[in-house]
């Protein structure tokens, strides 16, 4: 059975404190691992695509990187401002159109 | 102007109800989603259409039934509404098959069954 699990659940940061976030994934094949942020009360916000081992994304504070079972987030120097919920999602390869969610983690950033 | 807007925010209803949420998508994506995400956080998929034909039709419940009157719109009706059903429900479009893996969801809609 295709599993995603994200650790830890929770983390809290002081601001400048850098991190990192794992996904885990069990699946039969993979297509592709995706990482969204989601604040309170929204939807989940789309961050970066990864395809392949190996591969290495970046946006301002964010990188995320995967290999062949795991995906890391890695949050640098955080400000208050990257508190929210960060989702890991898969999708498998001949699953079109469906993407499985991990049950993400939550960071807390304080000044 | 929204991308991705459904409606209502919130629904409060009683067991037993028959309820409705309403999403729409002007980003003139294909492909619409229904998402539940429940009270542990964990966002799993219901249904999904493209070019308003059902493609993902995940195991959930015949109450649940979702219509696409055209490829920008996509509603969720729900039958003989359950304690259990209560969840925040979000509507969400991509460019076909989501191969990039680049959804935009809605805010969400919050039902509350009592």
């Amino acid at each position: 059975e295709d599993q995603v699990t994200q650790s830890p659940e929770a983390l809290r940061l002081q601001e400048g404190e850098s991190s990192s976030l794992n996904c885990s994934y069990t699946v039969s094949g993979l297509r592709g691992l995706f990482w969204y942020r989601q604040d309170p009360g929204k939807g989940p916000e789309f961050l970066f695509t990864l395809y392949s081992a190996g591969e290495e994304k970046e946006k301002e504070r964010l990188k995320a990187t995967l290999t062949k079972k795991e995906s890391f987030l890695h949050i640098t120097a955080p400000k208050p401002e990257d508190s929210a919920t960060y989702l890991c999602a898969v999708q498998v390869k001949g699953s079109w159109g469906k993407l499985q969610f991990g049950a993400g983690t939550q960071v807390v950033v304080t000044p | 102007d929204t991308a991705v807007s459904q409606t209502p925010k919130y629904l409060v209803t009683q067991m037993g109800n028959d309820k409705s949420i309403k999403c729409e998508q002007n980003l003139g994506h294909d492909t619409m989603y229904w998402y539940k995400q429940d009270s542990k956080k964990f966002l799993k998929i219901m249904f999904s259409y493209n070019n308003k034909e059902l493609i993902i039709n995940e195991t959930v419940p015949n109450r649940f039934s979702p219509k696409s009157p055209d490829k920008a719109h996509l509603n969720l009706h729900i039958n003989s509404l359950e304690l259990g059903d209560s969840a925040v429900y979000f509507c969400a479009s991509s460019l076909s098959g989501a191969d990039t893996g680049e959804l935009f969801f809605g805010e969400g809609s919050r039902l509350t069954v009592l």
